[in-house]
């Protein structure tokens, strides 16, 4: 059975700072991987997307890398801003499902 | 071209009672999955149609019921609401593979 973890579950950062935000999965059997941004009380907006057969993606300060053998992807965001406070969700997609983790909720300090 | 839709963007229910909720895939797209957002979880998979038949199915009780119309958009239906359905409800539509969602219905049971 698929699991999906994300480490840490919370993360305080000055703005400015780069980070890093780490998702585990247990099965490599994947479709492809999701990285999703959501804000309170809203729904999910796709980051990133990584295919299977891809190694990483990037979207202006965002890089996101993706490991099947070790089961690993990683979520890069440089020079952080008070507007990227959210909660980031870690998702990937086997046939017809796509499994979550429980997100890590990001808080950047002006 | 429109992206997923879905109807209500929030509904307020009473224990017992019976809640359907709505949802119009990407144009081209003709598979629709259902997932439940609970507090501070995140999403799990219902199930997912296509061709107007359940396909797969995650562990949600028989309580929680689907449709999918021929022009591919669905309903998910939940009868006898218990105070813990209170959840963001969110559709997402594929056609081969990548699933897009859309903005979700935030039900709230009392």
């Amino acid at each position: 059975k698929q699991e999906v973890t994300q480490i840490p579950a919370a993360l305080s950062v000055p703005e400015g700072e780069n980070l890093v935000l780490n998702c585990s999965f247990t099965d490599s059997a994947i479709y492809n991987l999701q990285w999703f941004r959501q804000d309170p009380g809203k729904g999910l907006t796709s980051l990133l997307l990584i295919q299977s057969s891809q190694r990483e993606q990037t979207s202006g300060r965002l890089n996101a890398s993706l490991d099947k053998s070790s089961g690993r992807s990683t979520l890069y965001i440089a020079a952080s801003q008070p507007g990227d406070s959210a909660t980031y969700l870690c998702a990937v997609q086997e046939d017809d499902k796509i499994i979550f983790g429980k997100g890590t909720r990001l808080h950047i300090l002006p | 071209d429109a992206g997923v839709t879905q109807s209500p963007t929030h509904l307020i229910k009473t224990r017992g009672q019976q809640v359907t909720l709505r949802c119009s895939p990407k144009s081209g797209h003709d598979t629709v999955s259902w997932y439940q957002q609970a507090l501070g979880q995140g999403p799990q998979f219902i199930f997912q149609y296509y061709e107007e038949e359940e396909r797969q199915r995650g562990n949600f009780p028989d309580r929680f019921s689907g449709h999918q119309f021929p022009n591919y958009s669905s309903e998910l239906n939940v009868n006898a609401l218990l105070l813990g359905d209170s959840a963001l409800y969110l559709c997402a539509s594929s056609l081969t593979g990548t699933q897009y969602f859309g903005p979700g219905t935030r039900l709230l049971v009392l």
